[in-house]
């Protein structure tokens, strides 16, 4: 059973509009969100994060908003740039537990 | 020093062959994790260590075999290993070993390792 989905496994988007990843979880105990992202034969790298108790947490040009009652948070990326294509996983987390990371969504930025 | 630095960065063996990971962090984290990782797929958890001692195994093969020297270091020791075990192997290291508020993960930049 996957608790954190992300349903898109790619996504193109051209150069200088905005990217929108999405990622949905099922379990209601998770009240911290973290996005990574991953280029090719490289670890993870941590992104942005937003706690259960805001909406929304922006840092230059990504920006994560979370609905807790539609339990789905989305990135932002704006403007996109082609250094941006890289594979993005959503995570979860419930303290005290380990992350629950979503399948990843391939993003690809077009010049 | 904010990184995880993992050693060998690709590694070919056989599957009768004994081959040993290593990660280390300089963080003063207390927590650190080797993740499998296969194309396309999120990172899959294998062990965690807490405060040098194993805390939890996912049910992984006893052909991996961790081993934490110290608060520094974790060694993934590999042998007689199946094709199927081809994979990328990330460590990674945390600050507060329950995973704590937010639960970020430092990763190293992953061992390749296939196994012919």
């Amino acid at each position: 059973d996957q608790q954190v989905k992300q349903n898109s496994p790619s996504l193109s988007v051209q150069e200088g509009r905005i990217s929108i990843l999405n990622c949905d979880y099922t379990n209601s105990m998770f009240d911290y969100f973290l996005w990574y992202k991953k280029y090719p034969a490289e670890g993870p790298t941590f992104l942005i994060s937003i706690s259960s108790i805001k909406d929304k947490n922006e840092d230059g040009r990504f920006t994560v908003f979370l609905n807790k009652s539609a339990k789905h948070l989305s990135l932002h990326i704006v403007p996109s740039q082609p250094g941006d294509s890289a594979v993005y996983f959503c995570a979860a987390n419930i303290p005290a537990r380990q992350l629950t990371f979503g399948s990843g969504t391939q993003l690809t930025v077009l010049p | 020093d904010t990184e995880v630095t993992q050693t060998p960065k690709h590694l070919v063996m056989g599957m009768t062959n004994k081959k040993s990971l290593k990660c280390e962090q300089h963080m003063g984290h207390r927590a650190m994790y080797w993740y499998k990782q296969k194309a396309k797929k999120p990172p899959e958890l294998m062990f965690v260590y807490s405060y040098e001692k194993l805390s939890i195994n996912e049910s992984v093969p006893s052909r991996f075999s961790p081993e934490c020297p110290n608060s520094s270091l974790l060694n993934l020791h590999l042998h007689a290993l199946q094709p199927e075990d081809s994979a990328l192997y990330l460590c990674a290291s945390s600050q507060d070993p329950t995973g704590g508020v937010t639960g970020e993960l430092f990763f190293g930049e992953g061992s390749r390792l296939t196994v012919l």
